[in-house]
């Protein structure tokens, strides 16, 4: 596609359950960022992608969360034993290699 | 560790105003980028500023990266309600391989 895909747009889930959040990226960006947004704040950085170097983990909020990048493309964020303070707008990025970021429309997660 | 801060931090005007937005930093950036997010969507690239002392121009937005590459703003003439939204300013850290995004200047723009 033209842009950068996530899904699914919403996702509503009860407390304790696991979701996984899907973001495809604009094919030949080597580059993909997670961020989290809570209601009416910024962007609040989760984990960085950058070709087939190690992620940059430094931003997940507990272990409960993790991502992979598969095939050095498509990238899964998984949050386990949701928690109601996990709710937020998860964004995903990717980016050309002068930085400059595309963002996807987001996932809204609500955890009931 | 390189910070981006922006400056206010939320700004409700009348339409026709004009505004500037700030964003500081006490590092170097070889590059610095602005970006809208509207309510409900992803944030959109406005521009990216490069040179020192550069200005870029976007119909009522315009853009300036400081001599010294630690700072830009970014100025509204005649703000429409369309121009409601939050506007985030980032920039690569020093190795380049990590974008570091400011907490954003909420703007909000009256009929």
């Amino acid at each position: 596609g033209a842009g950068v895909s996530q899904s699914p747009s919403n996702k509503v889930t009860e407390k304790g359950k696991d979701v996984e959040l899907r973001c495809d990226p604009i094919s030949g960006h080597t580059a993909l960022y997670w961020y989290r947004q809570s209601l009416g704040q910024g962007l609040e950085f989760l984990i960085y992608f950058q070709g087939n170097s190690a992620p940059d983990k430094s931003g997940l909020p507990s272990d409960r969360f993790s991502a992979e990048r598969t095939g050095g493309s498509v990238s899964t964020l998984t949050i386990q034993r949701t928690q109601q303070e996990d709710s937020a707008v998860y964004l995903c990025a990717s980016l050309t290699p002068n930085t400059e970021a595309f963002f996807g429309q987001g996932t809204r997660l609500t955890v009931v | 560790t390189q910070l981006l801060e922006q400056s206010p931090q939320f700004l409700s005007i009348q339409e026709g105003e004009n505004l500037t937005v700030y964003c500081n930093s006490s590092s170097v950036f070889s590059s610095l980028q602005w970006y809208r997010q509207e309510p409900g969507e992803g944030p959109v690239l406005l521009v990216t500023v490069v040179t020192g002392g550069e200005v870029k121009k976007l119909k009522r937005l315009t853009f300036q990266f400081g001599d010294a590459r630690k700072d830009s703003s970014l100025h509204i003439t005649a703000a429409q309600p369309g121009d409601t939204g939050l506007y985030l300013c980032a920039g690569p850290n020093t190795g380049g391989f990590k974008t570091i995004f400011g907490a954003g200047t909420r703007l909000f723009v009256k009929a």
